[in-house]
């Protein structure tokens, strides 16, 4: 079975700093990866996916994640946090794209 | 552009009433799914469609039935509520296309069961 696993469910960063968002994953075969973004009261939306092309993924909003086998890794980065940043974010995985599995979510704020 | 449309918004149920929360899109994907999310445990799938009369089981289905009979609608029913069922319930679609990957999530559903 596959699992994520979203170190930190808070993270805090300044506006203009880095933004790192930890997940890692378990499964017996590589799987598939997304990183959605869920702003207040509303629905997720994706923010990028990695389906076993190019293993450094770009996504919206100047957001990218990197897929290391090695390291089971596929961590949400950002160069300059932008206050409308601030949102909770999940990653999630998938092996036949009919189940998928998320992880508890980090949420981000952002300092002025 | 109307996308995942999730009804109602709120509702509050007492423990043993039943109720349908509705799910339907309008962009002709066959899957179509539904999520509970809870503070802390991100969200977990309750049931899944690949098509008209097609479902499945996900990870959390115990206390809800589905139904699939038309690509656009997927409604889900609670036919005796508890309190461990207060939750936001989200729907998605995907096309059907594996490659694609993405969800469309609804705006939710918000059930306190009391």
């Amino acid at each position: 079975a596959q699992s994520v696993t979203q170190l930190g469910s808070h993270v805090s960063v300044s506006e203009g700093a880095l933004v790192l968002l930890r997940c890692n994953y378990s499964s017996s075969v590589p799987p598939y990866l997304f990183w959605y973004v869920q702003y207040p009261n509303q629905g997720l939306q994706l923010l990028l996916k990695y389906t076993s092309a190019a293993t450094l993924v770009k996504g919206i909003n100047g957001f990218e994640a990197e897929f290391k086998k090695s390291e089971t890794s596929f961590h949400l980065t950002k160069p300059s946090a932008h206050m409308s940043d601030a949102a909770e974010y999940f990653c999630a995985v998938t092996l036949n794209f009919n189940k998928f599995y998320f992880g508890s979510g980090t949420k981000l704020n952002v300092k002025p | 552009n109307a996308g995942v449309t999730q009804t109602p918004k709120f509702q509050v149920l007492k423990t043993g009433q039943s109720m349908t929360l509705q799910c339907a899109q309008d962009m002709n994907h066959e899957y179509m799914s539904w999520y509970r999310q809870d503070p802390g445990m991100g969200l977990r799938l309750i049931h899944y469609s690949v098509g008209a009369g097609i479902t499945d089981q996900g990870e959390v289905p115990n206390g809800y039935n589905v139904s699939r009979s038309t690509t656009e609608d997927f409604p889900l029913r609670l036919l005796s509520a508890a309190p461990s069922q207060t939750s936001v319930y989200f729907c998605a679609s995907r096309s059907g296309g594996v490659g694609t990957g993405e969800l469309f999530f609804g705006e939710g559903s918000r059930l306190t069961v009391l």
